[in-house]
């Protein structure tokens, strides 16, 4: 059972550039999110989904955004990346019983 | 406040009992939660508590609940090198959602 799967592990980005950070759960969960961490901080929510269609935003949705066709996949974007993105980002998915699995983390660095 | 607040650092001998503290913010929170999470790696679940329990006890992990002060701590009993990690408390929020503190990094000395 692979759980939550996130790519790539790391990544660098020009200001300015877009890449999509995927993110996969064989789960069969409904609920999914994106969180970033920063330095001595908590995580953060971004964007999240309670199912395949539907999306909503989080605390830190500014600069990304997300789709969700497939209850499997739920990729986040930056279209237009800056220097403030650079961050780890985990995307997670909870279960019935409100247990989180997080994917392992993609380090992004915008130069 | 808005913040879940956790100490930044906490160092235990090998052999010691680790206590992690956290005060959160939502007196409805539902479920609160103690996740680990080792260096280069996602969190992971380590425990969570009901809000309508005032301890969970799980081999060598004790989870206190107050939520008259919404006090939560996580001991760990018998800390070992392996303990060594960031420890993440949070509240669950609107039944969507999960507010983090910023992690206590145990340091296990031997």
């Amino acid at each position: 059972n692979a759980g939550v799967t996130q790519t790539p592990k790391f990544r660098i980005l020009k200001i300015g550039q877009s890449m999509t950070l995927q993110c996969t759960q064989d789960m069969n969960h409904n609920y999914m999110y994106w969180y970033r961490q920063d330095p001595g901080m908590g995580l953060k929510l971004i964007y999240y989904s309670v199912g395949a269609g539907i999306t909503d935003k989080g605390e830190v949705p500014n600069g990304y955004n997300v789709s969700r066709s497939t209850t499997e996949d739920f990729p986040l974007r930056l279209e237009l990346a800056a220097p403030s993105q650079t961050s780890v980002y985990f995307c997670a998915s909870i279960n019935t019983g409100r247990a989180a699995f997080f994917g392992q983390g993609t380090r992004l660095t915008v130069v | 406040g808005e913040d879940v607040e956790q100490s930044l650092f906490l160092s235990v001998r090998e052999g010691d009992s680790s206590v992690i503290n956290c005060t959160y913010t939502d007196s409805s929170s539902t479920y609160l939660y103690w996740y680990k999470q080792e260096p280069g790696a996602g969190l992971q679940l380590l425990t969570y508590i009901f809000s309508n329990m005032d301890m969970k006890q799980d081999q060598r992990l004790t989870v206190l609940l107050n939520k008259k002060d919404k006090h939560l701590s996580l001991r760990i009993a018998d800390t070992q090198t392996g303990d060594s990690a960031i420890y993440f408390c949070a509240e669950s929020v609107n039944n969507n959602d999960m507010r983090f503190g910023a992690g206590t990094r145990l340091t296990v000395k031997p």
